[in-house]
């Protein structure tokens, strides 16, 4: 158990509809960071949070968004959903960024898949 | 942009062979760090290398970071059945906060 926690952990949506991913880090951690697995592929990064903060943007589509909040739990916000947006999400923490090259501890992911 | 290559994409071995993998990225990098997924599982860390020239050991892994910190090694020494799953680097390019996953290589170990 890494202390990562997400919610849910499978959900099934049709196209177009609107969904919410939910991460808590860490006991301390201060950031927040989501990926994109799809299936067979490797690790996307999509957006890093820290201390409430946005510190880094990857390939993140504009239909989705992300926040994390004062107790520093993080959400991802996936809209307008397309097939190609199934996949496994996963999000990870650190105490602190990743410029000192701290160890991300991930959580199990939430599986969307879009019918 | 950043990109790091990992090869192979896939390797089968025969349970007791030894087993490598290369992780190259396009820039010098501040660190980088291998992370195990076994198969339904989510990424665990295994080790961060810093140094140019590094070199760390984990029982039968052995890990490598290059004299221009441009790539990096992962060797399994004879492999066993647990080893089973996909492994990646990730890196963080110096003045930036993207940590960057390779694109893996996941392992076969057959009995």
């Amino acid at each position: 158990d890494s202390g990562v926690t997400q919610t849910p952990k499978h959900l099934i949506t049709a196209t177009g509809q609107r969904v919410t991913l939910r991460c808590s880090p860490r006991s301390g951690d201060l950031s927040v960071y989501w990926y994109q697995q799809s299936l067979d592929q490797g690790l996307q990064f999509l957006i890093q949070y820290y201390n409430g903060e946005e510190r880094a943007k990857g390939n993140i589509l504009e239909r989705f968004s992300a926040q994390q909040f004062p107790d520093l739990h993080s959400e991802l916000n996936l809209s307008s959903l397309e097939l190609g947006d199934s996949a496994l999400y996963f999000c990870a923490s650190s105490v602190v960024g990743t410029g000192s090259g701290n160890t991300i501890y991930f959580g199990e992911g939430s599986w969307l898949t879009v019918v | 942009g950043q990109q790091v290559m990992q090869i192979p994409q896939y390797q089968h071995v025969q349970e007791g062979e030894d087993f490598t993998t290369y992780c190259n990225s396009s820039t010098t990098l501040s660190n980088i760090q291998w992370y195990k997924q076994r198969p339904g599982g989510h990424p665990v860390f295994l080790i961060q290398l810093v140094k140019s020239g590094e070199v760390k050991k984990q029982k039968r892994l052995t890990f490598q970071f290059g004299e221009a910190k441009k790539n990096s090694s992962l060797h399994i020494t004879a492999t066993q059945t647990t080893d089973v799953g996909t492994y990646f680097c990730a890196v963080v390019t110096s003045g930036t906060y993207k940590y960057i996953f390779g694109t893996g290589t996941r392992l076969k170990v057959l009995a």
